[in-house]
């Protein structure tokens, strides 16, 4: 079966710019979750969607915000972009968010 | 919140030799993943490991929840085991979110 699917594989935006995300997650799992990667920070969750509802954040801006659709797919978006917002951003899929997660490939994004 | 701290941080191998990547948790869980990432950036699923050992071709893992903490043995290793390894542990309640630890950077040598 396909595995989860992220695009773009790569950005570059401007200072200020807002980007859009996208994640498909595995057929049948219901959980999408959505995580930064830095080399300073290691890996940070974001949040979480279950069946269109975020169930849980992480500690990150107002700034970062997401959706899921009925189909499970999610996006994120992050607003006003900064320098620091340069990351890979991993999403993970699960059938229900509490067993075995499966990563997409991620989105590096490159902040200008 | 949880700490989930590993060791070594890096690690050198020659081709062949074996290894042992330690997981340190400081509360309780009720599973734990590890993960290996690629020099690609690809997060790969390695074991689902709550307790007791699991063995995959030249990797197993052994966790011991009573005592907060995992291992992870590669045997024989290859180039391509080259990467990080993650331990993870999922917090949160009734909803989840995976708390990665710090990591183990692997370089194998040919």
């Amino acid at each position: 079966k396909a595995g989860v699917t992220q695009t773009p594989r790569y950005l570059i935006k401007t200072r200020g710019q807002q980007v859009t995300l996208s994640c498909s997650p595995i057929s049948g799992h219901r959980s999408v979750s959505w995580y930064q990667q830095t080399p300073g920070q290691g890996l940070q969750f974001l949040f979480e969607y279950f069946s269109e509802t975020q169930r849980n954040k992480g500690n990150f801006p107002g700034r970062f915000s997401g959706r899921q659709f009925s189909n499970s797919r999610s996006e994120m978006n992050v607003s006003t972009l900064e320098l620091g917002d340069s990351a890979l951003y991993l999403c993970a899929s699960s059938l229900a968010g509490s067993e075995g997660y499966t990563f997409g490939s991620g989105t590096r994004l490159t902040v200008v | 919140g949880i700490q989930v701290e590993q060791s070594p941080p890096d690690l050198i191998l020659q081709e062949g030799a074996n290894s042992t990547l330690r997981c340190n948790f400081s509360d309780s869980v009720n599973n734990l993943q590890w993960f290996h990432q690629n020099p690609w950036g690809q997060l790969i699923n390695l074991f689902y490991i709550p307790s007791g050992t699991k063995q995959n071709g030249r990797l197993s893992a052994t966790t011991v929840a009573t005592e907060r903490y995992s291992l992870l043995y590669i045997s024989s290793s290859q180039t391509t085991d080259s990467g990080v390894y993650f331990c993870a542990v999922p917090r949160g309640g009734a909803t989840n979110k995976l708390i990665f630890g710090t990591g183990t950077l692997l370089a194998v040598q040919p």
